[in-house]
């Protein structure tokens, strides 16, 4: 069965460091794969999705960045973070699908990022 | 801008009721049509999905489409306190990847 990983759990970091999140999918291959972000009081925010190592499609502009360097591996990061930054950042996958059933998403347990 | 709108509640009903989630969308192009439970802190958990217009019943849940209004909905029968949670409407557009635009969610709370 497929499984979804990311990590750290929960962090408190200040203003202007840099940040690194980290989502691994297994038992499953070429996952398409997305970033997402949640602020108080805010829906579910689409960062970037990824159909492909080295594929990156960003959907906000912002400060932080997102690589896939292996199939199953995709990093959120930031070089200097904003207070605005601060959320719950989900990573999932879903199948590699087109056409009207694609798009089930399976999540990530979340990070909760606090910048002070 | 496509946009999905739903009521952020409370919405508060009794334990073995029905409970009643609306959400609407702008894009007319939209095709599939998701509901997603998430518990406080917990990530997203999907619940259904339907993209023909009408009902889907799964259990104790029904989705309900119409196109032509740009709804969708989400009925709950016997509402038990485990289903108290924040539901999440999700709303793909007919392109070739899987993205999906979240609404705000609404939050449910059933009472014993």
């Amino acid at each position: 069965s497929q499984t979804i990983h990311q990590w750290p759990a929960t962090l408190v970091q200040p203003v202007g460091s840099p940040l690194s999140l980290e989502c691994t999918v297994e038992g499953t291959s070429n996952p398409n794969l997305y970033w997402y972000r949640q602020a108080a009081g805010r829906g579910l925010q689409l960062l970037f999705y990824s159909v492909g190592i080295g594929q990156i499609s960003s959907e906000v502009p912002q400060n932080l960045s997102a690589s896939r360097p292996q199939d199953r591996q995709f990093i959120l990061s930031s070089k200097k973070l904003l207070l605005s930054d601060s959320g719950f950042y989900l990573c999932a996958w879903s199948p590699s699908l087109k056409g009207l059933k694609a798009g089930e998403l399976f999540f990530g347990e979340g990070s909760r990022l606090t910048v002070l | 801008q496509k946009e999905v709108e739903q009521n952020s509640g409370p919405l508060s009903v009794p334990e073995g009721a029905i409970a009643s989630l609306n959400c609407t969308y702008s894009d007319r192009g939209s095709q599939s049509f998701f509901w997603y439970r998430q518990y406080s802190g917990k990530s997203p958990e999907l619940i259904m999905f339907i993209y023909s217009n009408g009902d889907k019943e799964d259990g104790r849940f029904t989705a309900q489409l119409n196109k032509a209004s740009q709804y969708v909905s989400l009925l709950i029968r016997d509402s038990q306190p485990s289903d108290s949670a924040t539901y999440l409407c999700a709303v793909k557009t007919n392109s070739g990847y899987s993205t999906l635009t979240f609404g705000k969610g609404t939050m449910l709370l059933v009472s014993p």
